[in-house]
This record gives C-alpha cells, sequence and structure tokens, in this order.
C-alpha cells in the first residue's frame, strides 16, 4: 500500500522566517494531496488541497509544491509567526476508496 | 473551517466498559470516516461509510467495534468492551465524495481507558 514519509520531525524556526516541510510517497497513481495542521488538543485543521495536475498553489502565506516525478510535496510557511506552532500533517488521498494515509508529523516551534 | 461536530469532546471509561462517540458530518457530505490517532501521532483508519452504507472497514472494526451512520441521525463509534490500548483520539471526518475532494475532520474524542 500506499506509504507516506515526512520531515523533518520537529522544526524550529525564528518569527518571520520560512519553514518547510516535506513528504514522499510511493505510489505514483495517487491524485489528490493535502496538508492539515493540529493544534494542541484539537482536531485536523485542512490548510491545503491540491489535484496532481497542480505543481504549485498559493494562499495566505502557505505554499504547496508538488513534483510528481519525484514524488515528493512541500509546504512552505513563507513568514511564519508564533501561531503557527502546531504540529502538521501531510496527507494523500486513495481516489478510490478515500482512504487518507498520513505522514508521521512535524512538530513546529515558531519562537518571537 | 470545519463544521464537522463529534461528542464527546473526552471520555473516560474502565477496562471492559462500552464507550460511544458520535460525529455529525457536515451538510450534503454523505462520506464519513472514522480515524483513530495515538499518542505517537500515527493514524489508523477505522471504517468509512457512503450515506448508510460501509464501504470499508479494518479487523479491529469488525470484532470489537461497531460503527453506524443512521438516515437523519448522528454517525456513531462504540467500543463494545474497552482496552488500555484503545485509549486515543478518534477523528470523524466527511467529504462530499472519496474521490478528489476536500476531507474535513472534527475535533475529536479523547478517550482514555482506565
Amino acid at each position: 500500500g500506499e506509504q507516506v514519509e515526512q520531515r523533518p520531525p520537529h522544526l524550529s524556526v525564528r518569527e518571520g522566517d520560512s519553514a518547510i516541510i516535506i513528504c514522499t510517497y510511493t505510489d505514483s497513481a495517487t491524485a489528490y494531496f493535502s496538508w492539515y495542521k493540529q493544534e494542541a488538543g484539537a482536531g485536523l485543521q485542512l490548510l491545503m488541497s491540491v489535484l496532481s495536475n497542480v505543481d504549485r498553489k498559493e494562499e495566505q502565506g502557505l505554499t504547496v509544491l508538488l513534483n510528481k516525478k519525484d514524488k515528493r510535496l512541500s509546504l512552505n510557511l513563507t513568514a511564519a509567526h508564533p501561531g503557527d506552532s502546531a504540529v502538521y500533517f501531510c496527507a494523500v488521498k486513495n481516489t478510490n476508496t478515500g482512504k487518507l494515509t498520513f505522514g508521521d508529523g512535524t512538530v513546529l516551534t515558531v519562537k518571537p | 473551517n470545519s463544521k464537522v461536530i463529534q461528542t464527546p469532546r473526552y471520555l473516560v471509561k474502565g477496562q471492559g466498559q462500552k464507550a460511544k462517540m458520535r460525529c455529525i458530518p457536515e451538510k450534503g457530505h454523505p462520506v464519513v470516516f472514522w480515524y483513530q490517532q495515538n499518542k505517537n501521532n500515527e493514524f489508523k483508519f477505522l471504517i468509512n461509510f457512503q450515506n448508510q452504507e460501509v464501504l470499508q472497514q479494518i479487523d479491529m472494526t469488525e470484532k470489537r467495534f461497531s460503527a453506524e451512520c443512521p438516515s437523519n441521525s448522528p454517525c456513531s463509534l462504540e467500543i463494545q468492551s474497552s482496552e488500555a490500548g484503545d485509549s486515543a483520539l478518534y477523528l470523524c471526518a466527511s467529504s462530499r465524495l472519496t474521490g478528489n475532494t476536500e476531507v474535513f475532520f472534527g475535533k475529536g474524542t479523547r478517550l482514555t481507558v482506565v
């Protein structure tokens, strides 16, 4: 089945810096990709989703890049602030079953 | 923002007790998922529905877990006889389709089995 690797497991940046999280996946047929944010004690907040025909998508300070050749998905928080501190997960979707396969998560800490 | 509503937020049960949690999916979302997230942030798919029909479920779900999504009522996940290893965050999610559409999660039910 699909396998997703996410790195780094922990990331600490200063306010205003960029934070980049990368996921790699194994199934070249995967067509739908998402990034979620999870704050302490909370559920998963959907940040952005992209289809496989999209290479780049930007929204509200977030940039998602998809490299289908290398099976790599990245999330870039272009100017992080302390409120971005949370755990971030990538997720790839099996478009037949709808099931999501998650990365292991990245604990992001943004210091003032 | 997600409109998936999960209740209760916290649930404490003794070993062997039943544990039941509920989920109201977003309006217009016929596809519902249940995932278990453990303390190591690992996600385990439990079951999914389209309308009232089960699409897929794992073996664990078949044996001690039961779930349903009746029409005009909240979906529910019930553990018949709780075990310590069931302590986790149970997340309900919904989407319009099984295919290339967004999946929205609720805030989860934190189950602690003592």
